[in-house]
């Protein structure tokens, strides 16, 4: 089950900037790290934002990741075509034992 | 070069079983946790478990607990999910992923359950 809820989609133009959104609790992301996946069309999903806010070697600095109390985001600047893709929040959650996803949010470039 | 590569998936009926590899390369497998995590086709993820280093510790999703073990082999570099009384529900890619909290993702194996 989705622990964490994420907006279905997102889109904007060339450029534009785009956020996107995870809401939680405070046995997840109240409590714990917060990771960012990017899944592009049928490809495995990758990790885009480590730790709240670090982007892992590869990853453009176009890329931003925030967390305040229960929830995060993640920035999108300098939209791109290949940025196409379905993003996905994750954070532990304590009273599950568990990792928790997010519902998913689908990037669309128009 | 981190390269995880699943295999094991295909087409099973219902309460069948079925055990998922995972060859691990490119890093030292016995220091890092693992785990799985599922797609079922049109979905979203979802955690199934994960193990320890040394196996000692192993955490599960409630609905596959007492049907799936997770485990593995530092001597192959590998890693195991059997899973056993399936469902149709269980149908989906099942990734393999380095660490408890996944930096690297293999490709995925398919799992179809059905009759």
């Amino acid at each position: 089950q989705s622990v964490l809820t994420q907006p279905p989609s997102a889109s904007g133009t060339p450029g534009q900037r785009v956020t996107i959104s995870c809401s939680g609790s405070s046995s997840n992301i109240g409590s714990n790290y917060v990771f960012w996946y990017q899944q592009l069309p049928g490809t495995a999903p990758k990790l885009l934002i480590d730790r709240n806010n670090l982007r892992p070697s590869g990853v453009p600095d176009r890329f931003s990741g925030s967390k305040s109390g229960t929830s995060a985001s993640l920035a999108i600047s300098g939209l791109r075509s290949e940025d196409e893709a379905d993003y996905y929040c994750a954070a532990w959650d304590e009273s599950l034992s568990g990792l928790v996803f997010g519902t998913g949010t689908k990037v669309t470039v128009l | 070069e981190v390269q995880l590569v699943e295999s094991g998936g295909g087409l099973v009926q219902p309460g069948g079983s079925l055990r998922l590899s995972c060859a691990a390369s490119g890093f030292t497998f016995s220091r890092n946790w693992m785990t799985w995590v599922r797609q079922a086709p049109g979905k979203g993820l979802e955690w199934v478990a994960n193990i320890k280093q040394d196996g000692s510790e192993k955490y599960y999703v409630d609905s596959v607990k007492g049907r799936f073990t997770i485990s593995r082999d530092n001597a192959k570099n590998s890693l195991y999910l059997q899973m056993n009384s399936l469902r149709a529900e269980d149908t989906a890619m099942y990734y393999c992923a380095r660490g408890e909290l996944p930096d690297y993702w293999g490709q995925g194996t398919l799992v179809t359950v059905s009759s």
